[in-house]
């Protein structure tokens, strides 16, 4: 069965410093979406992505983020500089369609701000 | 703004025991509704989900769930809970107007299932 794959698993950086977070959604899925959850609280949405260009985004998704398609098949989140609150786990999403389409989840990159 | 409420943090049950996993919501327009399930060290893997027609949707590994628009609830059912149950649970909900296709997940109910 296919699946949403996540690279890395776990990423511990500095504070300040740029991370990439790489996903590869399933292949003949359109829609892609980052979601985080920090340790103990829910799954909060931070952006979909559609097209090559981002279709929702919350507040939490500010200027220090960005999201980009590099090729066919990489779909990935750029935190800019780092902070402590950033500590979370990161989750790519992919679906077919939009709306009541079901969205897949990739395992997860536990991020760790220090 | 569509909301999602899980009011039980934990549910304990015996193996063998029916399971009960609440989750309550609030949207505009129909809802769309969702439930995950999360092992540990594990990504969300996708249950079930109600869009339209019967109340009660059947889902992965024997789970269930019923839309109860009255009671704008959707809670997650087995008649038999396993000790590979366990794992934290969570449900989600996006409405149909408003324009947003995102869904709101709720907090999580973590299910212990007791040998």
């Amino acid at each position: 069965e296919p699946e949403v794959t996540q690279t890395p698993s776990h990423q511990v950086t500095q504070m300040g410093q740029e991370v990439i977070l790489r996903c590869v959604p399933i292949s003949n899925h359109l829609y892609f979406y980052w979601y985080r959850q920090i340790l103990g609280q829910k799954v909060e949405f931070l952006v979909s992505f559609y097209n090559n260009e981002i279709s929702e985004k919350s507040e939490i998704f500010d200027d220090q983020f960005s999201v980009e398609r590099p090729d066919g098949s990489n779909f990935t989140l750029k935190i800019r500089s780092t902070k402590l609150e950033d500590s979370a786990m990161y989750f790519c999403a992919s679906s077919e369609r939009e709306g009541q389409d079901t969205q897949y989840f990739g395992p997860g990159t536990r991020l760790t701000v220090l | 703004a569509q909301s999602v409420a899980q009011p039980e943090d934990q549910v304990n049950v015996a193996e063998g025991n029916p399971l009960t996993v609440k989750c309550t919501y609030s949207v505009s327009g129909n809802p769309y509704l969702f439930w995950y399930v999360q092992y540990p060290n594990r990504g969300l893997q996708f249950l079930l989900k109600y869009i339209t027609g019967d109340n009660l949707v059947k889902g992965s590994y024997g789970f269930e769930a019923e839309f109860n628009k009255s009671q704008t609830s959707f809670h997650l059912k087995k008649p038999s809970a396993l000790v590979s149950d366990s794992a934290l649970y969570f449900c989600a909900v996006r409405g149909t107007s408003g324009g947003s296709y995102i869904p709101t997940f709720g907090r999580g109910t973590s299910l212990i299932v007791h040998p």
